[in-house]
């Protein structure tokens, strides 16, 4: 059972929008920054998203982070089948004195 | 270009101290606006924080786990390393090492960045 709630799954069409959740609570999500990583099956994760809306050089302004309040959001834009990957969410937990992650989402480009 | 590479035994017997190692290139362990984390993946898993030494060789650890875990850094070598005791069944899992952003003084704002390829480790006898 993992501290942060995404949906198991999400799946859209090419070239559509999709938005995957993250929940949590006022000691994690509420009090701190969220971090977004996708991960194709097989291989290590990497960064997509930080201090919540923040994008790493060389990713690309389709992906987009918002947060209020307790929730975040992954936001992805112009679908491609590449996108096809497990998305998890990440935050410090200032009660637990722990980074904690949400159990990641598969997106499936239909 | 910052990389990191995972080595340790891929199987350990149950009971028995799982060890790891992450070699570092492209940045120094000791550049102090870094950490350097363990993570973890059971299988059809989400991601676990093991825990993550700062350049002084201070660290921090999930609670969960703080009694069996030792992170340490070895300068020198450019590395850090895990060790996990007393595993079991349940500490099978794809273990992956991570340098740390960010800081944690407020409102954290932690990111993992790069990761490196992720070694498994099963438990088993």
């Amino acid at each position: 059972q993992s501290v942060l709630t995404q949906p198991p799954s999400v799946s859209a069409a090419p070239g559509q929008k999709v938005t995957i959740s993250c929940s949590g609570s006022s000691s994690n999500v509420g009090d701190n920054y969220v971090s977004w990583y996708h991960q194709l099956p097989g291989t290590a994760p990497k960064l997509l998203i930080y201090q919540n809306n923040k994008r790493p050089s060389g990713i690309p302004d389709r992906f987009s982070g918002s947060k209020s309040g307790t929730s975040a959001t992954l936001g992805i834009t112009g679908l491609q089948t590449g996108d096809e990957a497990d998305y998890h969410c990440g935050t410090w937990d200032t009660s637990l004195s722990a980074v904690v992650f949400g159990g990641g989402t598969r997106l499936t480009v239909l | 270009q910052v990389q990191l590479q995972e080595s340790g035994p891929g199987l350990v017997k149950p009971s028995e101290t799982l060890s790891l190692t992450c070699t570092v290139s492209g940045v120094s362990v000791s550049t102090p606006i870094y950490r350097w984390a363990w993570m973890r993946q059971a299988p059809g898993r989400g991601l676990e924080w093991i825990g993550d030494s700062y350049y002084s060789g201070g660290t921090e650890n999930n609670p969960s786990l703080r009694s069996r875990v030792t992170i340490s850094l070895d300068k020198s070598k450019n590395q850090f390393s895990l060790k996990l005791t007393s595993v079991t069944s349940a500490d099978t899992a794809v273990y992956f090492c991570a340098r740390v952003s960010g800081d944690r003084v407020g409102p954290t704002d932690d990111w993992f960045d790069p990761w490196g390829q992720g070694t498994l480790v099963t438990v088993s006898s």
